[in-house]
């Protein structure tokens, strides 16, 4: 089966712009994450899809970040504007709705702002 | 909250040396435990899981056992080898449902590994 894809692989962006992050899951895979990690430190749950309904944003941080996930299939993390902080990995991890399942991640976005 | 605690690193071993990584939770009822690994330039991968009290799980010589009355999941490998060198995290995925309706993954802050020749 196709892994977990994630696009584009890095992006450098000066403060003030927009980015888009776009997160391919597996198919079939109901739930979808975001975490990001900054360097060093652990990896920080962002959000949680289940299907297209968000069922957990409790850590995005504010409302420059915007995800979306139209008709349950790809999703797309929003940074705008960005600021120096929002630097780090974006990960995006599917999953199936078990708690013996483990999370298929894709390699993750290099976001560095500037 | 759940959460874990792994111990700092970076651990620098020699190729060959004994490997021990630590690992504790805290979670209410019965999580499932993993361990993922991050090599360089790439996502998380699943290295093993253990899904209930005293199992063991084990993948590519490492080994972890959910030890339920100490809270741990120690990841231990024998005999290291230069292309284990990586970021090794652990994590767990609680067996009740959060109030959004999911079970909610957390992770642990990461171990890097290395190991020389």
């Amino acid at each position: 089966e196709a892994g977990v894809t994630q696009f584009p692989s890095h992006s450098v962006i000066e403060k003030g712009q927009t980015v888009t992050l776009r997160c391919d899951p597996i198919s079939g895979h109901d739930n979808l994450y975001w975490y990001r990690r900054v360097m060093g430190k652990e990896i920080k749950f962002l959000l949680h899809f289940v299907k297209e309904s968000k069922q957990d944003e409790s850590g995005m941080p504010n409302n420059r970040f915007l995800a979306e996930r139209t008709g349950g299939t790809y999703s797309t993390l929003k940074v705008q504007p960005a600021e120096l902080e929002d630097s780090g990995v974006y990960f995006c991890a599917s999953s199936q709705d078990r708690p013996q399942s483990p999370l298929h991640f894709g390699n993750g976005t290099r976001l560095t702002v500037t | 909250g759940d959460s874990v605690t792994q111990m700092e690193g970076p651990v620098t071993l020699s190729e060959e040396a004994f490997l021990t990584i630590n690992c504790t939770y805290t979670a209410t009822g019965y999580p499932s435990l993993f361990w993922y690994v991050q090599y360089p330039g790439e996502g998380l991968q699943l290295l093993l899981k253990a899904t209930k009290a005293d199992d063991k799980g084990s993948n590519k010589g490492f080994e972890a056992t959910y030890r339920k009355e100490t809270t741990s999941f120690h990841l231990e490998k024998g005999s290291v080898q230069v292309s284990d060198s990586a970021v090794y995290f652990c994590a767990l995925r609680s067996s009740s449902r959060a109030s959004g309706g999911s079970y909610i993954p957390t992770f642990g802050r990461g171990t890097s590994l290395i190991v020389h020749p």
